[in-house]
């Protein structure tokens, strides 16, 4: 159990384009999902906390017109990366926490690579 | 703010002999800390968590340990093998509503057979 997937596992894009990754969890109901970066060789950084059908809590230093955060059921959130630039470029990971589990699960992140 | 470090950026161990990872923070201790381990390309796997008032969880070859006075955790794998080779994360969860996991940098971990 306790089932997270990401999509698409990885993406290429163009400068100024915008890209949406999916968080989904398959088999439990999220109400809480995180969105993280991770750059090589460092650590997870939260990028922003979402609860089912609220806005996203954002990180200081996170632009939330930049990375759009929706979280509309218990099962599905999705991260879109705006205007994307070079430096937008970084492993993004998504997790999941359900109201009485302790730990979150995490997906198998989403490489972004922006051109 | 808060700060967590992890021993080493790499511990290389042969097969067989036990891997004790480090993880020491400042400030506060939080309520639960977890240790995670993450392959490349992939994300994190959630492998244990000890609560503040708990000294040491065990799960199969893993153990870890926490001390709130030293501000410190140890997770060893006993009987390591090559397969064990990741990444090994340890994140802190100060327990609020939200579960913000805070993670340190990682060690690599490298098991020789």
């Amino acid at each position: 159990g306790a089932v997270v997937s990401q999509h698409p596992s990885w993406v290429i894009c163009k400068s100024g384009t915008s890209v949406k990754i999916e968080c989904r969890s398959l088999d439990f109901q999220a109400t809480t999902m995180f969105w993280y970066r991770q750059f090589p060789k460092q650590s997870l950084m939260l990028m922003a906390t979402s609860n089912e059908g609220s806005k996203a809590t954002y990180e200081q230093g996170v632009e939330k017109d930049k990375f759009l955060i929706n979280h509309a059921s218990l099962t599905l959130s999705t991260l879109t990366v705006t205007s994307a630039h070079p430096e937008d470029s970084s492993f993004y990971i998504c997790s999941a926490r359900s109201y009485s589990a302790d730990t979150q699960y995490f997906g198998p992140g989403t490489r972004l690579t922006v051109l | 703010s808060q700060k967590i470090e992890q021993n080493s950026e790499a511990l290389n161990i042969q097969e067989g002999k036990t891997a004790t990872l480090t993880c020491n923070y400042t400030n506060y201790s939080p309520a639960y800390l977890q240790w995670y381990r993450q392959d490349p390309g992939r994300g994190p796997v959630f492998l244990l968590l000890i609560r503040e008032n708990e000294k040491e969880k065990r799960k199969e070859r893993l153990k870890v340990t926490f001390d709130t006075t030293l501000k410190q955790s140890l997770f060893h794998i006993t009987a390591s093998q090559p397969a064990d080779s990741a990444t090994y994360l340890c994140a802190l969860d100060y327990g609020g509503s939200q579960g913000n996991l805070i993670f340190g940098k990682g060690t690599k971990l490298s098991v020789k057979p």
